[in-house]
């Protein structure tokens, strides 16, 4: 079993669609959380962090569940340059990254 | 936020040549940077951790003669691929964190083609 785990997709919405990502994650010890933006030939950039309580920022909503080992990201009004794979980023002791292997998202007019 | 700058952009190289990529923390001090490899269409796969004054610590089937990083300041770190082969050619890419257990910055990435 893959340490991060995540639908590859690719999830095809049109413009203004709602669409979720899941990813999970098997070392229960893992302590912190993030999703990164990958555009193509592109280096990842940070979206957000996910924390337990949940966060929102603007049309991105991120929630965590720590019992189920279990990290979400929800897009609103989904826009044509919202195109891109999304990864789902665990941080473990040491410093140390695991990527899930990313969920490719296009939107269509 | 903070800036991590990676150089070259892309570089294409003869068979049997070794590169050279830099990984610069602009605006922060980084005693720990991570360098990982991309293959088209699959996500980052972790290489080798880069310490700043000590040894690198490669994941397993990395050759560390193959792929030398040296970290000789707190705000370097290089990857030199050595003895080059087609099935080098890749998308490298640093990332480094301000303070442990916050997010990683990544450099722009080397897209390295090997003929």
């Amino acid at each position: 079993r893959k340490e991060v785990e995540q639908d590859p997709g690719p999830f095809n919405v049109p413009e203004g669609a709602t669409v979720a990502f899941n990813c999970t994650y098997s070392n229960s010890a893992s302590q912190s959380f993030f999703w990164y933006r990958q555009d193509c030939r592109k280096e990842p950039k940070l979206l957000m962090s996910v924390y337990s309580s949940g966060n929102e920022d603007g049309r991105f909503t991120a929630q965590l569940n720590r019992a189920s080992q279990y990290i979400s990201l929800l897009i609103r009004d989904s826009k044509l340059s919202d195109s891109a794979t999304y990864l789902c980023v665990v941080l473990n002791a040491g410093n140390m990254l695991t990527f899930g292997g990313g969920t490719r998202l296009m939107v269509k007019p | 936020g903070a800036v991590v700058s990676q150089h070259p952009s892309w570089v294409i190289c003869k068979s049997g040549t070794s590169v050279k990529i830099e990984c610069r923390s602009l605006d922060f001090q980084a005693t720990t940077m991570f360098w990982y490899r991309q293959f088209p269409k699959q996500s980052l796969m972790l290489m080798a951790t880069s310490n700043e004054g000590s040894k690198a610590t490669y994941e397993q089937g990395v050759e560390k003669d193959k792929f030398l990083i040296n970290h000789a300041s707190l705000t370097l770190s290089t990857l030199t691929v050595t003895s080059a082969h087609p099935e080098d050619s890749s998308f490298y890419i640093c990332s480094a964190s301000r303070s442990p257990n916050t997010e990683a910055f990544f450099g722009q990435g080397t897209r390295l083609t090997v003929v």
